[in-house]
């Protein structure tokens, strides 16, 4: 089956500390984003990468940091300055076809205890 | 003001009944327009995808496309109760340096009751 699998599903952490969460997509896709979702706020974009080993800065950057090492993944990791983290974050891919749009993986739940 | 405005309801409906979901936008750069549905706790899953202004249909689901009034509509047809989610517009301009990069509306969460 061909999809984008986010890991873990849910995510606890304690204040101070980086946590990665992982994003794997099997359609050959070469762009990928990171979104992060807040209730009543709709998706906002965080990173978005177009290539491998290239990524770009999207709305709301600030506190997170990501890599593009392989086509297949582009792991996000929430720093410890980024000050509100908990929130519901989600992965999506793009083939780059014209008649083509972006496909979300099933999201990861990070909450900050 | 942002580029794209989305009424987030919440909207109830009894099942059965016509449901209108819209959203307007301020940048005419935009050309495609897609409705995603989310149920809770899920990753959003595209439902209509549509170019330029005009008209598609998708079996219950129709959605509109008026580039003129910068306006884009869904209309769901006979509504089911497993239609109850929230329903995101998202929108994005062609070629360049946007990429693929979308828009998107606040999300309406729509409820249908039995």
């Amino acid at each position: 089956d061909g999809g984008i699998t986010q890991s873990p599903k849910y995510l606890f952490r304690k204040e101070g500390q980086n946590v990665t969460l992982s994003c794997e997509q099997n359609l050959n896709h070469d762009a990928m984003y990171w979104y992060r979702q807040d209730p009543g706020q709709g998706l906002r974009l965080i990173y978005y990468s177009q290539i491998v080993n290239d990524f770009q800065k999207g709305d709301i950057a600030e506190g997170y940091s990501v890599s593009r090492e392989k086509k297949e993944s582009f792991p996000l990791t929430v720093t410890s300055a980024q000050k509100n983290p908990t929130a519901f974050y989600l992965c999506a891919s793009f083939s780059g076809k014209v008649a083509d749009t972006q496909y979300f993986g099933p999201g990861t739940r990070l909450t900050v205890l | 003001q942002k580029e794209v405005e989305q009424d987030p309801g919440p909207l109830s409906v009894p099942e059965g009944a016509i449901v209108s979901l819209n959203c307007t936008y301020s940048n005419s750069a935009f050309q495609y327009f897609m409705w995603y549905r989310q149920y809770s706790r899920k990753g959003p899953e595209l439902l209509m995808y549509t170019y330029s202004s005009g008209n598609k249909e998708d079996g219950r689901f129709t959605a509109q496309v008026d580039k003129s009034s910068k306006y884009i509509s869904l209309f769901i047809r006979d509504s089911q109760p497993s239609d109850s989610a929230t329903y995101l517009c998202a929108m994005s301009s062609a070629g360049g340096t946007s990429y693929g990069k979308l828009t998107f509306g606040q999300g309406t969460i729509l409820t249908v009751h039995p």
